[in-house]
């Protein structure tokens, strides 16, 4: 069974750069099949997704974020990791990781499986 | 503001049937797959139905999903006070992923 683990800092202070990462367990990172993703809800809010990187190291990243975020991998700890810099009160949100697998074999083209989410407060 | 949109709440009775629409247009719903999710909050969302139709194994039939157009649905039939949740659609827009705002669930 897959899972998805989010862990990092749960406090941020502005300006500052937030960092967290996915552990991946029951399945490679390595495969071609999967996008590895970061997600985030702001409270009370919908789902705004932040962007993904594929196992070759390629990202796609929202176009509202792409200035500010970098999303790496590493295979060796099965791993993928998101930096966001410059961070603001708005960025105060549950912290999404999660899979999305381009293959026929699976689920395809949508989000199969999902981190529990962690709350990161950016506050001084 | 999203774009694809869903209704912030729909409601019914146990028991009934009720649905979810996600309207968007043709760089998203209308050229790419959608998939629905149910969330609880403070647990991850589960995946409900992918390519705009299929279930997921494990999914009761008393979820489905269908696409015209722009827009999508989420047809749930026997509510049941378990299903009470906020629902979402998900789909693809020039490469990246784009969500609904959600719909909360009340099962009356």
């Amino acid at each position: 069974q897959v899972q998805l683990q989010e862990s990092g800092p749960g406090l941020v202070k502005p300006s500052q750069t937030l960092s967290l990462t996915c552990t991946v367990s029951g399945g490679s990172i390595s495969s071609s099949a999967y996008y590895w993703n970061w997600i985030r809800q702001h409270p009370g809010k919908g789902l705004e997704w932040i962007g993904y990187i594929y196992y070759g190291g390629s990202t796609y990243y929202n176009p509202s974020l792409k200035s500010r975020v970098a999303i790496s991998l590493d295979t060796s700890k099965n791993q993928f990791s998101l930096k966001l810099s410059s961070v603001t009160a708005a960025d105060t949100a549950i912290y999404y990781c999660a899979r999305i697998c381009s293959s026929t074999s699976c689920y395809r083209w949508a989000i199969d499986y999902w981190g529990q989410g962690t709350l990161v407060t950016v506050s001084s | 503001q999203s774009v694809v949109t869903q209704p912030p709440s729909v409601s019914a009775a146990p028991g009934q049937k009720v649905t979810i629409s996600c309207s968007g247009s043709s760089s998203n719903i209308g050229n790419n797959y959608v998939s629905w999710y149910q969330h609880f909050p403070g647990t991850a969302p589960k995946l409900l139905i992918y390519e705009n139709e299929k279930r997921p194994s494990g999914i009761p039939d008393r979820f489905s999903g269908s696409k015209s157009g722009t827009s999508a649905t989420l047809g749930i039939t026997g509510l049941q006070t378990g299903d009470e949740a906020d629902y979402f659609c998900a789909t693809w827009d020039s490469s990246h992923k784009v969500f609904g705002g959600g719909t909360k669930l009340t099962v009356l």
